[in-house]
């Protein structure tokens, strides 16, 4: 299958400061990538779903303005958590979808745990 | 957020015996993937359906789409201690938006 790659696999950071995650496709060049969240013991929960080169589309109770999104290229996408607080420590796992009208299976990064202290 | 409703929630079986797990939904999807989530790490695909009525096979695992739409079928044969861990379903939209199950956890007594 394709690969997708997360980068950190894992931070702490202070409380009101920001954190930057990167989602890459590896070997495909994705037309959307999709970032969720989950909680332990929990289901994986759809934040927002971002195409390249425009405005990612925000789940109803996201907060836009809080959970920053940007897909520059086919193959990156970053989610920014502005001013966290410790309610936002969580795992954030991205996924991707290829190009191609028959690919429509989602792969999915290794998962960044955000702890916030 | 909207969850799909999957059963049973955990299981423990026996090393060697079969699994069967299922997702169902209110909603119609087009798509429905399976996955496995290991502890600390993003879901791997194990199985995607695209039509009604579709039966696919992975190894010792094999999968099927509802004729409703509204639900899938998940079964395990034989099943290993490595079996171990999270089963989601996730349906799909046109969209490619996959909306996802509350999760079956499943332990192997060897």
């Amino acid at each position: 299958g394709a690969v997708v790659s997360q980068h950190p696999s894992w931070v702490i950071c202070k409380s009101g400061t920001s954190v930057k995650i990167e989602c890459r496709s590896l070997d495909f060049q994705a037309t959307t990538m999709f970032w969720y969240r989950q909680f332990p013991k929990q289901s994986l929960m759809l934040m927002a779903t971002s195409n390249e080169g425009s405005k990612a589309t925000y789940e109803q109770g996201v907060e836009k303005d809080k959970f920053l999104i940007n897909h520059a290229s086919l193959t990156l996408s970053t989610l920014t958590v502005t001013s966290a607080h410790p309610e936002d420590s969580s795992f954030y796992i991205c996924s991707a979808i290829g190009q191609g009208t028959l690919n429509t299976e989602a792969f999915f990064g290794q998962g960044t745990r955000l702890t916030v202290v | 957020g909207q969850q799909l409703n999957q059963s049973p929630q955990s299981m423990f079986i026996q090393e060697g015996e079969d699994v069967s797990m299922n997702c169902t939904s209110s909603s119609i999807f087009n798509t429905w993937l399976w996955y496995k989530q290991d502890p600390g790490e993003g879901p791997v695909l194990l199985i995607a359906l695209y039509k009604a009525g579709e039966l696919t096979s992975n190894g010792r695992l094999t999968a099927q789409f509802g004729i409703t739409r509204k639900d899938s079928f998940l079964n395990i044969s034989a099943s290993i201690p490595s079996d171990v861990g999270i089963y989601f379903c996730a349906g799909g939209f046109g969209t490619y938006k996959y909306i996802f199950g509350t999760g079956t956890r499943l332990k192997v007594l060897a």
